[in-house]
């Protein structure tokens, strides 16, 4: 099975921070990688697809990249509202398995 | 607008059964692969199961293999997931999750609310 390793685990950061969380994959998933977003008692909310693509109605300070092995979720400036959890899939295969989840704090 | 509306979570002995339900609309739910993806408390994402849009393909991940099963009704616009021999370590929210195409090599772009599901000891 396909791992995926998201790091930092937590993130303390201010208002205007570039916050940038990494998803690493146990092997070649060429750009079959989402990013998600979740606030607490929420469903999870689609960020990212194929690594770079911006989901329906994302602002335009997220941004992801990567292939291969490694990705990167960028926000670019953070806002009030991005105070929360960041989740990476990969769907390479048949088990879309999630990293273990980032939470963005206030610092 | 797609909606998906979890139900049938509850507090369920170890051991015991339970089925989860997932009504959909707002879509032509035969041509998208559903998936069931869970979150134990205080914990990450857990994708558990998906089904191909015609329900002919299915995968489990390997902590419910053999005791879960999902199914669907593409004429009721359902998605379920049957539940048995339940630990203590399932508790958890279970989200309804919308794929983007047949297939199960898919990411999820709609959810539902979330069904509690709590298993006790």
């Amino acid at each position: 099975d396909i791992q995926v390793t998201q790091s930092p685990s937590t993130l303390s950061a201010s208002v205007g921070d570039r916050v940038t969380i990494t998803c690493r994959a146990s092997q070649n998933i060429y750009s079959w990688v989402a990013w998600y977003q979740q606030k607490p008692g929420k469903a999870p909310k689609l960020l990212i697809y194929k690594a770079s693509n911006l989901g329906s109605g994302v602002p335009s300070r997220f941004s992801g990249s990567g292939s291969g092995t490694e990705f990167t979720l960028t926000i670019s400036s953070l806002q009030p509202d991005d105070f929360a959890t960041y989740s990476c899939q990969h769907y390479y295969d048949y088990s879309p398995t999630f990293g273990q989840g980032t939470k963005v704090e206030v610092k | 607008e797609v909606q998906l509306l979890e139900s049938g979570g509850t507090l369920v002995q170890s051991g015991g059964s339970l089925t989860l339900s997932c009504e959909a609309s707002g879509f032509t739910f035969s041509l998208y692969a559903m998936g069931w993806v869970r979150q134990a408390p205080g914990r990450g994402l857990e994708w558990i199961s998906n089904i191909y849009g015609s329900g002919s393909t299915t995968n489990y991940a390997d902590s419910v293999k053999g005791r879960f099963t999902i199914s669907r009704d593409n004429s009721k616009n359902t998605l379920s997931l049957q539940m048995n021999s339940l630990k203590v370590e399932d508790t958890a929210v279970y989200y309804c999750a919308k794929g983007v195409k047949q297939w199960l090599d898919t990411y999820f772009d709609s959810w539902g609310q979330g069904t509690q599901v709590t298993v006790s000891s």
